[in-house]
């Protein structure tokens, strides 16, 4: 069973810039959830994508967008990036969306830095 | 709107020692409550999934108790080790959705 990885694990932007960041979900796992970590503070939910469709989305503006693709990989993509986007992005994927036993599956992160 | 807190924000202890985590919420119609634990700049391991209708998971020298009616989760820890040094959080799915953490305890086992 292939865990949860994510790509790149480090990455240095300028503001302004746009960046891609990529995440394969655990096998099995059909449904992937973003987070943005910033330093010293629990992960705070951005978006989640099931079955290649946005599935809920956080408190983040429509610069932050994703998608999910056929094999339930899937991206997480910032335009004009500022610097308080410097921050860890942790994907995590489950078995099912929402409701009860939705244990979720955790990356190990994407350390992005904004200059 | 879901908040989780955690208390304390950070903990040293020496070696050997027994030690508890809370973790509290404001709105107790949760499905689940999970326990993670996070390495410095590493992604999240899961420890513990307590569901709803669960008073209490173990898994070897930890134990989470879960009081949906107090709206609060602990996490014992049993023999603390220098390996177990790491920041703990808990995290709710408000409504079954995607989870809110608490901020984290950071753990700090003296040899």
């Amino acid at each position: 069973e292939t865990g949860v990885t994510q790509s790149p694990t480090h990455l240095i932007k300028t503001r302004g810039q746009q960046v891609t960041l990529r995440c394969s979900s655990q096998s099995g796992h059909n449904t992937v959830s973003w987070y943005q970590q910033a330093l010293g503070q629990g992960p705070q939910f951005i978006f989640q994508y099931y079955r290649e469709e946005e599935n809920g989305r956080g408190n983040f503006p429509p610069r932050f967008s994703g998608l999910q693709f056929p094999n339930y990989s899937s991206e997480l993509n910032v335009n004009a990036l500022e610097l308080d986007d410097s921050a860890l992005y942790l994907c995590a994927s489950s078995l099912v969306p929402g409701l009860g036993t939705n244990e979720q599956f955790f990356g190990p992160g994407t350390r992005l830095t904004v200059l | 709107k879901q908040e989780v807190t955690q208390i304390p924000a950070a903990l040293s202890v020496p070696e050997g020692e027994n030690l508890v985590l809370n973790c509290s919420f404001t709105d107790s119609a949760i499905y689940n409550l999970q326990w993670f634990r996070q390495d410095p700049g590493k992604g999240l391991t899961s420890l513990l999934l307590i569901q709803s209708s669960q008073r209490e998971q173990t898994s070897g020298r930890l134990n989470a108790s879960l009081d949906k009616s107090s709206g609060r989760s602990t996490l014992y820890i049993a023999a603390s080790q220098p390996g177990d040094s790491a920041t703990y959080l808990c995290a709710v799915p408000p409504g079954g959705q995607n989870f809110v953490f608490g901020p984290g305890t950071r753990l700090s086992v003296l040899p």
